[in-house]
């Protein structure tokens, strides 16, 4: 069973609507991360939060707000999407880089479909 | 540049059969992990196994293990009496500096 959870697993928006990704992680760690993936493709890094402070951001746009509210959470806002932004977002979490231990453990992931 | 390379897209086995995946990787760095993620068709990311680059000792999970050749750069997956569960995208990767840097992932079929 996965520690971190994801809402919702499945969402469609169209190009106006305002919505958010949830992840919540209950391994106390301190580093939390937001990636993309497109089917058959590896994830690509979006976002890097350490200590709830955003510490990476991939050159993402701007239609991509990510949030961190405390160590447990991570949000991430979504506004004015395009149908290219259609994917598997993933949200991971891990034990902060200066702990050694990078290793990073996967929620399921939100299906978005944006139309 | 640090880069991971899978050389196997797809492969297929019969159930009960060992399998090996390939993964060379090339990094400047002397301690990363290095990693082995399952992906099924739920598209849940799993980990499979991991090895710290400083311990010459392969590791081994159950059915799962690894070759880790730290001076070829090679780290490979062997699967044993391999199960219909198997089924998944295999993606390796390794983390150096907070980054996970992925190969393009073979996709592994188990046949009954």
């Amino acid at each position: 069973d996965t520690e971190v959870t994801q809402t919702p697993k499945h969402l469609v928006m169209g190009m106006t609507n305002k919505k958010s990704l949830k992840c919540e992680q209950h391994m106390g760690h301190r580093a939390m991360y937001w990636y993309k993936q497109k089917a058959k493709k590896p994830p690509e890094l979006m976002f890097v939060y350490s200590y709830e402070k955003l510490s990476i951001n991939e050159s993402v746009p701007s239609r991509f707000s990510p949030e961190c509210p405390n160590s447990s959470l991570l949000n991430l806002h979504l506004h004015a999407l395009q149908p290219e932004d259609s994917a598997l977002y993933l949200c991971a979490s891990s034990l902060p880089r200066t702990s050694g231990d990078q290793t990073q453990y996967f929620g399921p992931g939100t299906r978005l479909l944006v139309l | 540049a640090q880069t991971v390379t899978q050389s196997q897209p797809e492969m297929s086995v019969q159930e009960a059969e060992t399998v090996t995946l390939s993964c060379t990787y090339d990094t400047s760095e002397n301690n990363y992990y290095l990693f082995w993620y399952k992906q099924p068709p739920s598209r849940q990311m799993i980990l499979v196994i991991r090895q710290e680059a400083y311990k010459q000792q392969n590791a081994t999970e159950n059915r799962f293990s690894v070759n880790f050749q730290k001076a070829a750069k090679s780290f490979s997956l062997k699967i044993s009496d391999s199960q219909l569960g198997d089924t998944a995208m295999y993606f390796c990767a390794f983390i150096g500096n907070y980054q996970l840097i992925w190969g393009a992932g073979t996709k592994l079929i188990i046949k009954p």
